[in-house]
């Protein structure tokens, strides 16, 4: 059972570039998060979704996008990279609710 | 919306003595409390949960207890070990989209 899986674990990117943070969950969740966990921070909850074409914005959601196209995948898509959103970013997933998140190894990304 | 706040930030106990990380929380619907538990490099791990219809859990020799009319409550660790080093983060769940609010962390030395 491999739970929430991340990819990749690191990337460097260029200011203006784009890229998207993959996020899948094998244990037919429900609900899907997406944090970032800045140094020395908490984490601060960026999109998330209650279903499979369902999305909502969180606490931090400008500069970001996501889809929930499936109920297994929850990617979440940078647009123009900027050193602000250099932090580390984790992929969490919920079966319902008064049940605990399940959490990702994380992304590291770097804005340079 | 919600508000958590956790002290201390930083915690350094003798291997063998008890930690006690704090957080006060701001929405009184707020209705499930969990603790996690993350290590260099890894993704957040639940360690325990509490309900608001309880007022506290025990798993060995970790503890939690929660206060609703203070808003209020504790993670309690005894006999720490040096695996007890880690970074602990208190959270709160409001019931739309089950979203979780966390405190900024606690991180927790424990010294041989």
């Amino acid at each position: 059972n491999a739970g929430v899986t991340q990819t990749p674990k690191f990337r460097i990117l260029k200011i203006g570039q784009s890229m998207t943070l993959q996020c899948t969950q094998d244990m037919n969740h429900n609900y899907m998060y997406w944090y970032r966990q800045d140094p020395g921070m908490g984490l601060k909850l960026i999109y998330y979704s209650v279903g499979a074409g369902i999305t909502d914005k969180g606490e931090v959601p400008n500069g970001y996008n996501v889809s929930r196209s499936t109920t297994e995948d929850f990617p979440l898509r940078l647009e123009l990279a900027a050193p602000s959103q250099t932090s580390v970013y984790f992929c969490a997933s919920l079966d319902r609710g008064n049940q605990p998140q399940h959490f990702g190894d994380g992304t590291r990304l770097s804005i340079l | 919306g919600e508000n958590v706040e956790q002290h201390p930030s930083t915690l350094s106990v003798q291997e063998g003595d008890s930690a006690v990380i704090k957080c006060t929380y701001s929405d009184s619907a707020s209705n499930y409390f969990p603790w996690y538990k993350q290590e260099l490099g890894k993704g957040p791990q639940l360690i325990i949960d509490i309900r608001s219809n309880v007022g506290e859990k025990k798993d060995q020799r970790i503890a939690v207890t929660l206060n609703k009319t203070a808003k209020h409550f504790s993670l309690h660790i005894t006999e720490t070990q040096p695996e007890d080093s880690a970074v602990y983060f208190c959270a709160a769940r409001t019931a739309a989209g089950n979203k979780l609010t966390f405190g900024g962390g606690t991180r927790v030395l424990v010294k041989p």
